[in-house]
């Protein structure tokens, strides 16, 4: 374990399906963050968290809604999504937002149908 | 243009053999850097951070150059365990905002 977890490991949903990604980490982190991989491609950051509050939003689709509902816990809830959002989603956790030490969960390898 | 660029390889080598990684970012206000490592359907982990002077850790060194926005890593007498995705990472920020921006990586594969 990481001290990061994230669950499920593996989802598979279809396009019309309403489904949440979860993130928790109890290593006293108040920063949390959720990163999208897809193949061939680098890391892109998607939301930023800072003690709950979303400090950014990476131009990501409406379709993808986070939640933050403590600084231990985050979410991913995911309606109507396409193909091309199939990806490896992997949330982090640092102790502050200034502090670039992240530890990353072992991530949510999604595909749409 | 992306930020962090990486030749994404692969690169098959020997074991036993040197090999180098180049990686150049886009944004001069980037302060810190780091290559990160990944195996095949795992999570990102912190390999080792990147200083003007120079950083080595065993067999891997890293360093950085910041007139030239380059960045590199250096991997001697390559282990078949060295097999992996190499991350380059930039973080540019303050003490109250920040991120890390990843490069697209570079893929090492180490043959008996």
């Amino acid at each position: 374990e990481t001290g990061v977890t994230q669950t499920p490991r593996h989802l598979v949903m279809g396009m019309t399906n309403k489904k949440s990604l979860k993130c928790e980490q109890h290593l006293g982190h108040n920063a949390m963050y959720w990163y999208k991989q897809s193949a061939k491609k680098p890391l892109e950051l998607m939301f930023v968290y800072n003690f709950k509050e979303q400090t950014e939003n990476n131009s990501v689709p409406s379709r993808f809604s986070p939640e933050c509902p403590n600084s231990s816990h985050l979410f991913l809830h995911l309606h109507t999504l396409q193909p091309e959002d199939s990806a490896l989603y992997l949330c982090a956790s640092s102790k502050t937002i200034g502090d670039y030490g992240y530890t990353f969960g072992s991530g949510t390898r999604l595909t749409v149908v | 243009r992306k930020e962090v660029e990486q030749d994404p390889g692969p690169f098959n080598v020997p074991e036993g053999a040197t090999v180098a990684f180049n990686c150049t970012y886009s944004n001069s206000a980037s302060q810190s850097f780091f290559w990160y490592r990944q195996d095949c359907r795992k999570e990102p982990k912190l390999l080792m951070s990147v200083y003007s002077s120079g950083n080595e850790d065993g067999r891997f060194t890293a360093q950085l150059n910041r007139a030239s926005q380059y960045i590199s890593l250096l991997i001697r007498d390559s282990k078949l365990s060295d097999s992996a995705t190499y991350l380059c990472v930039a973080w540019h920020g303050s003490s109250n905002t920040g991120k890390l921006i990843f490069g697209q990586g570079t893929t090492l594969q180490v043959k008996p």
